[in-house]
């Protein structure tokens, strides 16, 4: 079993709609956790961190749901801009700190 | 600004080859990371470093070994290079801070054909 899973899409929505994603993880263990974005053909980039009690910057809300093990990413008034694959991380924070990555949800955002 | 840097873009090399991927970061980050990415199979751990000369293996480091004589600069090895080994390499690193959160940045990754 994968340590974190995501829905790969693509979610097609058109501009100005909420999309959210969802991402399970399987250690318990997992103490921190993120949300990368990563254009085409780019690196990601960290988008925002994912606290307990959920937090929010600008349209992104980012939530985490410990008992079911799982974190979520909701985007309101989507821009063209937001088109983009969005990677779900956790970190287990052991003598190594290992991070473990989804595979991505990809987003279109149409005009 | 945290500054990642990897030495190529885009490599193409033979089977059999030894190739070398070099990754400096500027911020003094204690932690370094090379991760392959492939479609579908996401970011996978090859080996990380969380000292200068310490190396701990990832997920899949077979095929790989690392250097680290530095602590800004990381260093990926493919001995001999072969077909399965195209990929997208992508090297990080990342500062633990005093409550233990951690988070990690990216270079701007390697194309690397093995042809």
């Amino acid at each position: 079993r994968k340590e974190v899973e995501q829905d790969p899409g693509p979610f097609n929505v058109p501009e100005g709609a909420t999309v959210a994603f969802n991402c399970t993880y399987s250690n318990s263990a997992s103490q921190s956790f993120f949300w990368y974005r990563q254009d085409c053909r780019k690196e990601p980039k960290l988008l925002m961190s994912v606290y307990s009690s959920g937090n929010e910057d600008g349209r992104f809300t980012a939530q985490l749901n410990r008992a079911s093990q799982y974190i979520s990413l909701l985007i309101r008034d989507s821009k063209l801009s937001d088109s983009a694959t969005y990677l779900c991380v956790v970190n287990v924070i052991s003598n190594f700190n290992k991070f473990y990555f989804g595979s991505g949800t990809k987003l279109n955002v149409k005009p | 600004d945290v500054k990642v840097t990897q030495s190529s873009r885009y490599l193409v090399k033979r089977t059999g080859e030894k190739v070398f991927l070099e990754c400096v970061q500027d911020m003094d980050h204690e932690n370094m990371f090379w991760y392959r990415q492939d479609p579908g199979l996401g970011l996978r751990l090859i080996y990380f470093s969380y000292d200068v000369k310490m190396k701990e293996k990832g997920d899949i480091p077979e095929g790989y070994s690392v250097s680290r004589e530095k602590k800004e600069r990381f260093s990926l090895i493919l001995e001999s290079a072969s077909t399965n080994q195209t990929s997208m390499y992508l090297c990080a690193s990342s500062l633990r801070l005093a409550g233990g959160q951690e988070t990690q940045y990216f270079g701007p990754g390697t194309r690397l054909l093995v042809l």
